[in-house]
């Protein structure tokens, strides 16, 4: 088992330019997450899908957009990168959402917008 | 207020002592609540959840306080790698609706 796959690892973009960061897990999880994390700010989650086809916002979900692509994978993508985006991004899942399971972290993305 | 805090930190402790670190809430109507572990430029991994009744998992001690919305963690007989950012979360749902909350973070560095 792979757990919590993310890709890229690393990514430089310049200011306006788009990308989609991916998501998979291999847990048969219902419910995924997307997370942002800022020095002397904390996790803070931006979107999460309760589970597949649908999708709510989270905390900070501006100038992002999701896509459940299926049970499996979850997808973010930044349309217009500004330079606030800088920041590590983390995709996760449980179970379920209700539930108080474990949340399974991927290893992280790493986004520098210039 | 801000939702879940906790203690500044950093902790520096030397091999084999004991720490404790703080956590308060504000929601009242919080339902679970995790420590999580973090390793530096690593992701989160649950460490324990925390039971009403408190709960033990080898060195590390979690104590919940409803009434006072004040969460612990203890360990005991510090090593090397308990070395990491340890992080308070917080979760509350209900009606639809999902929240899972997750404190700053308290650093700690376990010396030799």
């Amino acid at each position: 088992n792979a757990g919590v796959t993310q890709t890229p690892k690393f990514q430089v973009l310049k200011t306006g330019q788009s990308m989609t960061l991916q998501c998979a897990q291999d847990m048969n999880h219902n419910s995924m997450y997307w997370y942002r994390q800022d020095p002397g700010m904390g996790l803070r989650l931006i979107y999460y899908s309760a589970s597949e086809g649908t999708t709510d916002k989270g905390e900070v979900p501006n100038g992002y957009n999701v896509s459940r692509l299926n049970k499996r994978e979850f997808s973010l993508r930044l349309e217009s990168a500004a330079p606030s985006q800088t920041s590590v991004y983390f995709c996760a899942s449980s179970e379920g959402l209700v539930t108080p399971s474990e949340q399974y972290f991927g290893p992280g993305t790493r986004l520098t917008v210039t | 207020r801000k939702e879940v805090e906790q203690d500044p930190g950093p902790f520096n402790v030397p091999e084999g002592a004991t720490v404790a670190f703080n956590c308060t809430y504000s929601n009242s109507a919080s339902q679970s609540f995790f420590w999580y572990r973090q390793d530096c430029r690593k992701e989160p991994k649950l460490l324990m959840s925390v039971y009403s009744s408190g709960n033990e998992d080898g060195r590390f001690t979690a104590q919940l306080n409803r009434a006072s919305q004040y969460i612990s963690l203890l360990i005991r007989d510090s090593k090397l790698s308990d070395s990491a950012t340890y992080l308070c979360v917080v979760k509350s749902s209900g009606a639809g609706s999902y929240q899972l909350t997750f404190g700053k973070g308290t650093k700690l560095s376990v010396i030799p």
